[in-house]
């Protein structure tokens, strides 16, 4: 165990509606990550936040796709008008922003989308 | 563009063996290295990292290399157990961006 919750573990929905996911990095953790990672491939960035600020997200992300951190500790990934493609296991990672670089990601939210 | 590819997307060894895992990256800029091991249904786990300005890294049982002439990073892993199976990720990172992985290499350790 990390020390990174994520919630729910697994979510299956249908096609159209909108799904939240939440992450809890470790609390000293100023620095939270959004990845997105399909069978069989490496985990592919989406976003991140240094505290409650949103500093990057990947020409991944499309318009669907939101990320907040209103308080700069959970964040939360909403996902609007889901399509079968957006099926995928989303990872949640954290870090301090500075000295060490390695992240700790949490063990994911798997979503089927039927 | 940015990439970072593994050689093999599968690696089968016996117990006791030692492993070699492969990892070719293509931006000479990056200054960060990391290896990461994820099991079925859990998110990576950090095994060891590497900063460009060493080429070499042990930890315990596992060792990282880093060539930059070659643009090239390897994880061996020593006495290989059944515990090992897993798949394996690089990934690289500069100052102010994100980690980003390779496909991942799935090791099999048979007893």
């Amino acid at each position: 165990d990390t020390g990174v919750s994520q919630d729910p573990r697994h979510k299956i929905t249908k096609r159209g509606q909108n799904v939240t996911f939440r992450c809890d990095p470790i609390s000293e953790h100023n620095r939270l990550y959004w990845y997105r990672q399909t069978l069989g491939q490496g985990p592919e960035f989406l976003t991140y936040f240094q505290n409650e600020a949103q500093l990057e997200k990947s020409r991944l992300l499309s318009d669907r796709f939101s990320a907040e951190r209103p308080k700069g500790s959970f964040s939360t990934l909403e996902i609007q008008r889901t399509e079968q493609g957006d099926s995928a296991m989303y990872l949640c990672a954290s870090r301090l922003d500075r000295g060490d670089e390695k992240l700790f990601f949490g063990s994911g939210t798997q979503l089927s989308v039927l | 563009g940015e990439s970072v590819g593994l050689h093999l997307p599968t690696l089968s060894v016996q117990e006791g063996d030692n492993s070699i895992i492969n990892c070719a990256y293509s931006n000479s800029a990056s200054d960060y290295f990391i290896w990461y091991k994820q099991e079925s249904g859990k998110g990576p786990q950090f095994i060891i990292d590497i900063r460009s300005n060493m080429d070499k890294r042990q930890g315990q049982r596992v060792t990282v290399l880093l060539n930059k002439t070659v643009k090239h990073l390897s994880l061996q892993i020593a006495a290989t157990q059944p515990g090992d199976s897993a798949v394996y990720f690089c990934g690289f990172n500069q100052a102010g961006t994100a980690l980003i992985f390779g496909k991942g290499t799935t090791l099999s350790v048979s007893s």
